[in-house]
């Protein structure tokens, strides 16, 4: 079983500046994935950013990135040079790596962030 | 590629009725979950489905819930005699069987009871 914890429900940043979203993880699985996921207020689900927890190297897309922790199970994302179309839900979900098959992702409560002027 | 296509977007649907919520995956997806998302919350795992085979339904409430995924035509989330707390977005995601590739979500279908 896994679980996904995310302490802020919101947050606020001022365009142009750097916001970083907590995320932790529990799993018993010894190799997993763990994602970033953004909901506009489309609802649509995109994918930020993903990391393999077998790789040290933290992931980067643009002018988003991941602080993996591992041993202490922590998933935190980075957004610097933050935009208007930044504002959205942001999830943070972990699926383990089952070998052959996919498997379901767990997803955390979400942090709402409002970028303003 | 179209992506993950879901219809309708929105269903209304009285107490009692039956609500028939449609998935098609993106192509070469063979892979189909489903999730719930009540409003302010994250998203719940429902089931996920194969090809004519349901692989894990763990998430899904005992009664007046099923899904499929035949071997042509879309997946279907059928929800019977739907009540007031069903309402809810309700999202369907696809993947590819190789490892690590996230999902590839729908755009969800808002399901309001009345």
């Amino acid at each position: 079983a896994q679980t996904v914890t995310q302490s802020q429900p919101e947050m606020s940043v001022q365009e142009a500046e750097t916001v970083t979203l907590s995320c932790t993880y529990d799993t018993s699985e010894n190799n997993y994935y763990l994602f970033w996921y953004k909901q506009p207020p489309s609802r649509q689900m995109i994918l930020v950013i993903r990391q393999e927890a077998y790789k040290q190297q933290n992931a980067t897309e643009n002018r988003f990135s991941v602080n993996f922790q591992k041993a202490a199970k922590s998933f935190s994302l980075k957004i610097s040079d933050s935009q208007l179309g930044d504002t959205a839900m942001y999830f943070c979900a972990c699926r383990p790596s089952n070998t052959g098959t996919a498997s379901k992702l767990t997803f955390g409560t979400g942090t709402r962030l409002q970028v303003t002027l | 590629n179209a992506g993950v296509m879901q219809n309708p977007r929105h269903l209304v649907r009285r107490r009692g009725q039956e609500a028939r919520l449609r998935c098609s995956p993106m192509k070469g997806h063979s892979h189909v979950y489903w999730y719930r998302q009540l409003p302010e919350e994250g998203l719940k795992f429902m089931v996920y489905l194969q090809k004519e085979n349901i692989i894990d339904e763990s998430g899904m409430p005992k009664e007046r819930f099923s899904a499929e995924f035949p071997k042509e035509g879309p997946s279907i989330l059928r929800i019977q005699q739907v009540v007031r707390g069903d309402s809810a977005a309700y999202f369907c995601a696809s993947s590819p069987p190789q490892q690590g590739e996230g999902y590839t979500f729908g755009s969800g279908t808002r399901l309001t009871v009345v």
